[in-house]
């Protein structure tokens, strides 16, 4: 595709519910990162995929989070067990290497009721 | 504690008044430094990277500038398309490749 796919687009969760986001990066970037956005925040980092490789995932704020990208392309953020402070957008990016020029989705919107 | 603070919050132009906006940082060691734009709804999209006090970049209407404290974005006479959230995001130096830590952002509106 053109862009970062992501979908959801927006998603409802009730408290202690699981939860899976998918990231359809652009073809060929080996780099993929997943960043939490609330509202009125810039975005935070969660993790970060060298192709197949999780090379950082410091700040998965919880056991509950858990990222994979099992053949180096689409990418999966699953969270365990939905928190209110669980709501959020969660935006992945895609690049060529590294962070220098990261190419972002429109995010999936998450609301924990 | 390395911070991003970026300044003012919230910025009201009219079309063709130029400004800036400011990026502080107090970070142990810069290895680049970000400028992006988001709209509503919208992922950030990516504007500059600097990487050394004294270098600047220019988009059209925008010019990034650096120096060792603080980053400039300059809006020469901004037109109501510019109205949006600006971000901007360092990446350290000897920091994992994918962990930029961004501000939180200043929010354009620019009147016609």
């Amino acid at each position: 595709g053109a862009g970062v796919s992501q979908s959801p687009r927006y998603k409802v969760a009730k408290r202690g519910q699981d939860v899976a986001l998918r990231c359809d990066p652009i073809s060929g970037h080996v780099s993929l990162f997943w960043y939490q956005q609330a509202l009125g925040q810039g975005p935070e980092f969660l993790t970060y995929f060298q192709n197949e490789a999780q090379l950082d995932k410091s700040g998965l704020p919880s056991d509950r989070f858990f990222a994979e990208r099992p053949e180096g392309s689409v990418s999966t953020l699953k969270i365990q067990r939905t928190q209110q402070e669980d709501s959020a957008v969660y935006l992945c990016a895609s690049s060529l290497g590294g962070a220098e020029k990261l190419f972002f989705g429109s995010g999936t919107q998450l609301s924990v009721l | 504690e390395d911070q991003v603070t970026q300044s003012p919050e919230a910025l009201r132009l009219q079309e063709g008044e130029s400004s800036s906006l400011n990026c502080s940082y107090t970070v142990s060691g810069l290895r680049g430094l970000f400028w992006y734009r988001q709209d509503p709804g919208k992922g950030p999209e990516f504007l500059f990277t600097l990487y050394s006090a004294g270098e600047e970049k220019e988009k059209e209407r925008l010019k990034a500038t650096l120096t060792k404290k603080e980053s400039f974005l300059h809006i020469t006479a901004p037109k109501p398309e510019d109205s949006a959230t600006y971000l901007c995001a360092v990446r350290l130096r000897g920091g994992s490749q994918g962990n930029l830590i961004f501000g939180k952002g200043t929010k354009l509106s620019v009147k016609p």
